[in-house]
């Protein structure tokens, strides 16, 4: 069964730099996600991606936060300058069809990339 | 802001019973309702959803339930097997095809042989 591939597994990085989580979506979906969950909290929304725009985003992603599709296969989330309360398990998902059409809405996950920050 | 809420933290059941995972939600622009199981060091997997046109749809051993005037879902697994021992999510997506799903913390079910 095809799946999204979320690399490294796991991360450590120091407070105040730069992180970038990488997903490699199946390959012919068109619609990226971001999500996150804090230890002990609920899985949250970062942000949804289609034609190399940002479609929807929520609050949390501010402008600390960045997404990229550098070419056809990768989708990466940019972390500028960490704080410690980014830690957290990073998801990313795929679908091969919008919110509207999916029959029964549920997308792909990734299994995620922990990220601590010290 | 706890637009979805799932208040058990944990169920446990025996095997060959009944689990019935419950959410609450407060938002009504939600329009569809999915459950999704999580195993430790995964991601979530979609299980099932549902319409809110539907009161109901069943999936083999899983059927989600609606009730929309009490703003109120069930997830029940019939029979229960150890296998389904996860964290179940709970989550619904805003009217329009919003992309965005609202989760609720999870409940960790224990199946017992």
């Amino acid at each position: 069964e095809p799946e999204v591939t979320q690399t490294p597994s796991h991360q450590v990085t120091q407070m105040g730099q730069e992180v970038i989580l990488r997903c490699v979506p199946i390959s012919n979906h068109l619609y990226f996600y971001w999500y996150r969950q804090i230890l002990g909290q609920k899985v949250e929304f970062l942000v949804s991606f289609y034609n190399n725009e940002i479609s929807e985003k929520s609050e949390i992603f501010d402008d600390q936060f960045s997404v990229e599709r550098p070419d056809g296969s990768n989708f990466t989330l940019k972390i500028r300058s960490t704080k410690l309360e980014d830690s957290a398990m990073y998801f990313c998902a795929s679908s091969d069809l919008p919110a509207t059409l999916r029959v029964n809405y549920g997308y792909t996950f990734g299994s995620g990339t922990r990220l601590t920050v010290v | 802001d706890q637009q979805v809420k799932q208040n058990s933290p944990s169920l446990s059941v025996q095997e060959g019973r009944i689990s019935i995972l419950n959410c609450d939600y407060t938002n009504s622009m939600f329009d569809y309702f999915l459950w999704y199981k999580k195993y430790p060091a995964e991601g979530p997997t979609f299980l099932i959803s549902i319409s809110s046109i539907k009161d109901k749809n069943e999936d083999g051993r899983f059927t989600v339930f609606l009730n929309k005037s009490a703003k109120h879902l069930s997830l029940h697994i019939v029979p229960s097997q150890p296998g389904d021992s996860a964290v179940y999510f709970c989550a619904a997506s805003e009217q329009g095809g919003s992309e965005k799903l609202v989760f609720g913390k999870g409940t960790k079910l224990t199946v017992n042989p």
